[in-house]
């Protein structure tokens, strides 16, 4: 089946500790993207990848680092300078800037 | 003035209602226009694009209107299952500093009641 895994579905961590969180598709896709949703807000964009080895940051990067190795890969570390990691965080990816697929989310709990 | 703006929610509606939401947008030049659709605690998925001529899928009409800068999603015969959060997503014609072309709106959550 074609589409987007991300895991954990669920995290806990410890304040004061960098998490990764994972990001994979099989859809060919070459831009992937990083939303955190907190809750009873919109969708805020972290960072976003159009290709291989190249990502931008978006309207809330700090704290937060990605890489772009391969193109079926796009991993978001929640740094310990993110003053308030707790948040639903979604993976996307579209083909070029169209229609965007969303990973299920993994919640990260820090406390 | 936010590049993307949604109807405040919540909308309560009785089963078997009409219900329309509004999403505008500040950017004339933008390209493309999506509703999404959120249930509580899952991702985002795709609920209908939004073409110029207006399109309708079902239950769902999407209308696009250019001069006013808005979309807007009709459901009618509302079902308890339509409950979720509503996304616009407007694409292009942003200049943001980031060249970040794709906004979200925050959302518009509906509740149908039996």
């Amino acid at each position: 089946d074609g589409g987007i895994t991300q895991s954990p579905k669920y995290l806990f961590r410890k304040e004061g500790q960098n998490v990764t969180l994972s990001c994979e598709q099989n859809l060919n896709h070459d831009a992937m993207y990083w939303y955190r949703q907190d809750p009873g807000q919109g969708l805020r964009l972290i960072y976003y990848s159009q290709i291989v080895n190249d990502f931008q940051k978006g309207d809330i990067a700090e704290g937060y680092s990605v890489s772009r190795e391969k193109k079926e890969s796009f991993p978001l570390t929640v740094t310990s300078a993110q003053k308030n990691p707790t948040a639903f965080y979604l993976c996307a990816s579209s083909l070029g800037t169209g229609r965007q697929y969303f990973g299920p989310g993994t919640r990260l709990t820090v406390t | 003035r936010k590049e993307v703006e949604q109807d405040p929610g919540p909308f309560n509606v009785p089963e078997g209602a009409t219900v329309a939401f509004n999403c505008t947008y500040s950017n004339s030049a933008s390209q493309s226009f999506f509703w999404y659709r959120q249930d509580c605690r899952k991702e985002p998925k795709l609920l209908m694009s939004v073409y110029s001529s207006g399109n309708e899928d079902g239950r769902f009409t999407a209308q696009l209107n250019r001069a006013s800068q808005y979309i807007s999603l009709l459901i009618r015969d509302s079902k308890l299952s339509d409950s979720a959060t509503y996304l616009c997503v407007v694409i292009g014609g942003f200049s943001s500093g980031s060249a970040r072309q794709l906004t979200f709106g925050s959302g518009t959550q509906l509740t149908v009641l039996p």
